[in-house]
């Protein structure tokens, strides 16, 4: 089935410096993948849709500035959280869209835990 | 935007019980999703529903879909504490808030 690997699972930062948040499709290609923020016993809270070739487009409230995504390919996609601060800890995960038994699914990535000291 | 809603938001029951849990969505679908998430972990895809289907069933899952309600069930039979874990329903791409199962043994 559909696999979607996500790199780092955990990461420890200081203060001000910029997170890279790698997703990939492994065996299908996805031209839209997903990113999502978690916060403790809370759902998941979609920041932003990333279209392959094109901008991504972010959710209301989400800073484009500080959290740049890129696709640049049909099998990657990249969150970058930049001068990261102690807010932004949290767990990012991301999905891809990808066909599954002729529907639609979402395939999520294992998530990513940012510590941001 | 988050238009699936989940219901109870918590569950805590006993190994052996049923857990059923509850999905409203807004507007009409292609088909809908269930995943389960273990703390702090991913999300696992469960089942998938499509729109022109009223139930399914997989292993000790079964999930019903009633598109005139626009609403979703997802039964786990004689359960385990293995299963305690958050079960969210998904609508093409939105999620729902999810309900937070505890499985006591």
């Amino acid at each position: 089935g559909a696999v979607v690997s996500q790199h780092p699972s955990w990461v420890i930062c200081k203060s001000g410096t910029s997170v890279k948040i790698e997703c990939r499709s492994l065996d299908f290609q996805a031209t839209t993948m997903f990113w999502y923020r978690q916060f403790p016993k809370q759902s998941l809270m979609l920041m932003a849709t990333s279209n392959e070739g094109s901008k991504a487009t972010y959710e209301q409230g989400v800073e484009k500035d500080k959290f740049l995504i890129n696709h640049a390919s049909l099998t990657l996609s990249t969150l970058t959280v930049t001068s990261a601060h102690p807010e932004d800890s949290s767990f990012y995960i991301c999905s891809a869209a990808g066909e599954s038994s002729g529907a639609n699914v979402l395939t999520f990535g294992a998530g990513s835990r940012l510590t941001v000291l | 935007s988050q238009q699936g809603e989940e219901d109870p938001q918590a569950l805590s029951i006993q190994e052996g019980e049923n857990a059923t849990m509850n999905c409203s969505y807004k507007t009409s679908i292609n088909n809908l999703q269930w995943y389960r998430q273990n703390s702090g972990r991913g999300l696992v895809h469960l089942i998938l529903i499509r729109s022109n289907e009223r139930e399914k069933h997989s292993g000790r899952l079964r999930v019903t879909l009633d598109t005139s309600k626009k609403s979703s069930s997802l039964l786990i039979t004689a359960s385990r504490a293995a299963d305690t874990a958050s079960y969210f329903c998904a609508t093409d791409y939105d999620f729902g808030t999810g309900t937070r199962l505890q499985v006591f043994p």
